[in-house]
């Protein structure tokens, strides 16, 4: 089974603050991903990366900056977090064309 | 383009009676790959089937789909629904060495007693 680890698992912010939210995978999978999922509400692509040192941007990138300094780990920052950037947050990994494999979400609260 | 559209974002039945989640396509590739992932309370997106053939039923935990690309349809049933099938469901598609998955808006199913 893939292995996709976050962290950390829930984190209260404070307006204007820095936040950066990790990712681990064991899977060797190419691919990782940064979603939102806002209550009630679907899946939104943030950003996503292919290989190490690259990243692309996903739907909804504003306010968002990523990092994939190796294959297994992949980071979301908020440089200024919002209280609009209060969801749950889901990294997953996949390979090629095949099933992804998500991580069991961030809680951020941003206060 | 491309797309995936669930046109029910709530589906409420009775305990017992069969389960239909709608799910339609749209990609200029011949040979998608389609999803279904099931996402409970408090948990995180999991996969629950995945097709990329044509006309073939694929079954997991009592759920089947069967891939139209004539109808550009990938729905989700079941039999008989329980309690514990209460959750979210996403369709998503994908196509050979494409980048990401393209999610649907996702289906609430509620079963209730």
């Amino acid at each position: 089974e893939a292995a996709v680890t976050q962290s950390p698992r829930s984190k209260v912010a404070v307006t204007g603050g820095k936040v950066t939210l990790s990712c681990h995978q064991t899977n060797n999978h190419d691919y990782m991903y940064w979603y939102r999922q806002d209550t009630g509400h679907g899946l939104r692509l943030i950003h996503y990366s292919y290989v190490a040192d690259s990243t692309e941007k996903g739907d909804i990138p504003d306010g968002y900056k990523a990092s994939r300094p190796s294959q297994e780990n992949f980071s979301l920052i908020l440089e200024l977090a919002s209280l609009s950037q209060t969801a749950v947050y889901f990294c997953a990994s996949r390979q090629s064309s095949y099933e992804q494999y998500f991580g069991p979400g961030t809680r951020l609260t941003v206060l | 383009g491309d797309s995936v559209t669930q046109t029910e974002g709530l589906v409420t039945l009775t305990e017992g009676l069969p389960v239909m989640l709608n799910c339609t396509y749209q990609t200029i590739y011949s040979n998608p790959f389609l999803f279904w992932y099931v996402q409970h309370l408090n948990e995180s997106p999991r996969l629950l089937l995945k097709s990329f053939t044509d006309n073939k039923r694929t079954e997991h935990q009592g759920f089947h789909a069967t891939l139209h690309k004539s109808s550009s349809s990938f729905h989700l049933q079941k039999s008989s629904a329980q309690l514990s099938d209460s959750a979210l469901y996403y369709c998503a598609l994908s196509n050979y060495n494409q980048g990401k998955l393209i999610f649907g808006q996702g289906t609430k199913l509620s079963i209730k007693p």
